[in-house]
């Protein structure tokens, strides 16, 4: 019964699509994030929720935008995608602050 | 990752022990993680390490920490093949970021048969 569950798992889309990544959790854990790992495996937060409210939103484009319809799911919109958001996206949940990170299994974005 | 450093490769043979190294810049940073990622998966939480500790042991593992240099280490007795991954530290800020893991870039761990 896999704990963080993110779909698709690969996902290879053409440049100026829109396209979303769902994530959900059933641990249930108040905190959710979304990383990105780039190409040289550098793992940088994009956004936290916690009890469906953004705490962190760091410095990503407009384009991206997290909604978050129940504590237990996460999902990352992406419009207008670009070469430059080839990456793989993290899901994770934690239950109180960093503690108990879980992660999901990745989603492998391709911009063509 | 720019708070967090780690060197890149490793390379060691079946049954030795490995030693992987990470320093961080957040003095106040409450605990410190290693996470492993093996090819294709996600990040698989190892150990962690409270702030108020200096060493830390679990099975094969053991986790130094030097406060004073900001230096973490992880050593792996005995490396087997199936450790071969790539092994992420991370730091948690205290405050609002405590929500938030820093990671590393990464060091790639190659076992050698």
């Amino acid at each position: 019964d896999t704990a963080v569950s993110q779909t698709p798992k690969y996902l290879v889309t053409q440049m100026g699509n829109d396209k979303s990544i769902k994530c959900e959790q059933n641990l249930g854990h108040d905190t959710m994030y979304w990383y990105k790992q780039d190409s040289k495996k550098f793992l940088k937060i994009m956004f936290s929720y916690n009890n469906k409210e953004l705490i962190i939103n760091e410095t990503v484009p407009n384009r991206f935008s997290p909604k978050s319809p129940d504590k237990a799911h996460l999902n990352l919109h992406i419009n207008s995608l670009e070469l430059g958001d080839s990456a793989v996206y993290f899901c994770a949940s934690s239950p109180r602050g960093t503690d108990g990170y879980t992660f999901g299994s990745g989603t492998r974005l391709t911009v063509v | 990752g720019e708070d967090v450093e780690q060197s890149l490769f490793l390379s060691v043979r079946e049954g030795d022990s490995s030693v992987i190294n990470c320093t961080y810049t957040d003095s106040s940073s409450t605990y410190l993680y290693w996470y492993k990622q093996e090819p294709g998966a996600g990040l698989q939480l190892l150990t962690y390490i409270f702030s108020n500790m200096d060493m830390k042991q679990d099975q094969r593992l053991t986790v130094l920490l030097n406060k004073k240099d900001k230096h973490l280490s992880l050593r792996i007795a005995d490396t087997q093949t199936g450790d071969s991954a790539i092994y992420f530290c991370a730091e948690s800020p205290p405050g609002a970021g405590s929500y938030q893991l820093t990671f590393g870039k990464g060091t790639k761990l190659s076992v050698i048969p």
